[in-house]
């Protein structure tokens, strides 16, 4: 399995702010993948990061929304930008590997107030 | 379009007994990966077991088996000797392709409670 560290792991926000979620991996991977799960929802993907070019967003996700950024094949640090209580959710960095598996960080909780 | 379902909103399983949870799947590819996760209310995202499409035998890990009918579009969790810190969600999803770059969709859960 792969050690994934997020930070935070939860945070309560003032709406209207920013908040920058942190992805660490134990070893380099290609493609790091950035989830939502809103309150009693499934999860969603967001968008997929690529070291060295642009996130590729999902429908209904856009950069302005949810910056990403990819500096090196062990990191990459999610947005959040302009909260509202909407964006209330679990977010979730994961990772592929060879094998077919792939695996997730704990979490960031977001509370907006 | 990919399409997960899992009709359980809810189960439960008496201590040490064992649980199927069950999960159909949508898709017109031949090659493609089943995931199951468990989720306790702490949040995280544990992965349990994984099922690539070509796979001919079952995935087996420790407690966790999935039952795998390819004909059928099923691929049900079956956990044995249920414990009390199985409780949690399971999430079944599905991924296009073998490889690990696309995306994976899930399926809306099963929140599973385990009674001593």
């Amino acid at each position: 399995s792969a050690v994934i560290s997020q930070k935070p792991s939860r945070d309560i926000c003032q709406r209207g702010t920013s908040l920058t979620i942190q992805c660490q991996v134990d070893s380099q991977v290609t493609m790091m993948f950035w989830y939502r799960q809103q309150p009693g929802q499934s999860l969603t993907l967001i968008a997929t990061a690529n070291q060295g070019s642009e996130a590729t967003y999902e429908s209904g996700f856009v950069i302005d929304k949810f910056p990403i950024s990819r500096p090196n094949l062990t990191f990459s640090t999610l947005t959040v930008s302009n909260m509202s209580p909407e964006d209330s959710s679990i977010y979730l960095c994961s990772v592929g590997r060879d094998t077919g598996e792939l695996f997730f960080g704990e979490g960031s909780r977001l509370t907006v107030l | 379009a990919q399409k997960i379902t899992q009709t359980q909103p809810g189960m439960f399983v008496q201590e040490k007994e064992a649980v199927t949870l069950d999960c159909t799947y949508d898709t017109s590819d031949q090659s493609y990966g089943l995931f199951w996760y468990k989720q306790p209310s702490s949040g995280e995202m544990i992965f349990l077991i994984y099922q690539g499409s070509y796979d001919e035998q079952n995935a087996t890990e420790g407690r966790y088996s999935l039952n795998f009918q390819k004909a059928r579009k099923s691929a049900n969790l079956v956990i044995s000797a249920s414990q009390l810190g199985d409780s949690a969600m399971y999430f079944c999803a599905m991924r296009e392709g073998l490889g690990y770059g696309n995306k994976l969709v899930f399926g809306a859960g099963t929140i599973l409670r385990v009674k001593s």
